[in-house]
């Protein structure tokens, strides 16, 4: 199974500054098609999750611009360029390149 | 609206059976594969089982396999999760979440399962 590793597991951030995500893949999630099915959701406090970014960097319908995904083969990294009080969740990075899909553990954002 | 609901969920014992509903509106279910993932109180997500939108091809977590069947009746929206054999260890919240190309959009609000004597 591909073991998804995320870094920071907690990030506190204060309003209006940046934040950021590491993601890495224990293995690389480039598929036999091209494509590197590496998404970023979010999941607000009681909430269920929400698709944020697909395939590395493409921001979902709906997705603010301060949102952006980037990186290739193992090392994928998730911006928040300006964080807002809306923000606050855990985001989960996942691929779903090979079965079983799987995710990383979660990174808790949170306004010092 | 594009919208999933999932219903089904409650209190079983350890051993028992649940078979959890997802109703699909909003497009056309019958074009688009679909996924179970849970997530346990307090934790990460984890990905159940999909189903391609045919039926034809399914897969599920190794944690489920033997016990839990997925399926889905296109003539009626639906797609189902039927959980034999259940253990504490299966207490979540379980999600459905519709696939296209890999991409996992929408997911359902979810329905809570627990596994208690």
């Amino acid at each position: 199974d591909i073991v998804m590793t995320q870094t920071p597991l907690s990030s506190p951030v204060t309003l209006g500054q940046p934040a950021s995500i590491s993601c890495r893949s224990s293995q690389s999630l480039v598929h036999s098609d091209g494509n590197t099915y590496l998404s970023w959701l979010q999941q607000r406090p009681g909430q269920p999750p929400r698709l944020l970014i697909y395939k590395i960097s493409n921001r979902f319908s709906g997705v603010p611009d301060r949102f952006s995904g980037s990186g290739a083969g193992t090392d994928f990294t998730l911006k928040i360029s300006r964080v807002e009080a809306e923000d606050v969740g855990i985001y989960f990075c996942m691929q779903a390149t090979q079965f079983p899909i799987t995710f990383g553990q979660g990174t808790r954002l949170e306004i010092k | 609206e594009v919208q999933l609901v999932e219903s089904g969920g409650g209190l079983v014992q350890p051993g028992g059976s649940l078979r959890l509903s997802c109703a699909a509106s909003g497009f056309t279910f019958s074009f688009y594969e679909m996924n179970w993932v849970r997530q346990a109180p307090g934790k990460g997500l984890e990905w159940v089982s999909y189903i391609s939108s045919s039926g034809g091809t399914i897969y599920y977590a190794d944690s489920v396999k033997g016990r839990f069947t997925i399926s889905r009746d296109n003539a009626k929206n639906s797609l189902y999760l039927q959980m034999n054999s259940l253990r504490a260890e299966d207490t979540a919240i379980y999600y459905c979440a519709r696939e296209h190309s890999k991409v996992f959009d929408p997911w359902g609000q979810g329905t809570l399962v627990t596994v208690s004597s």
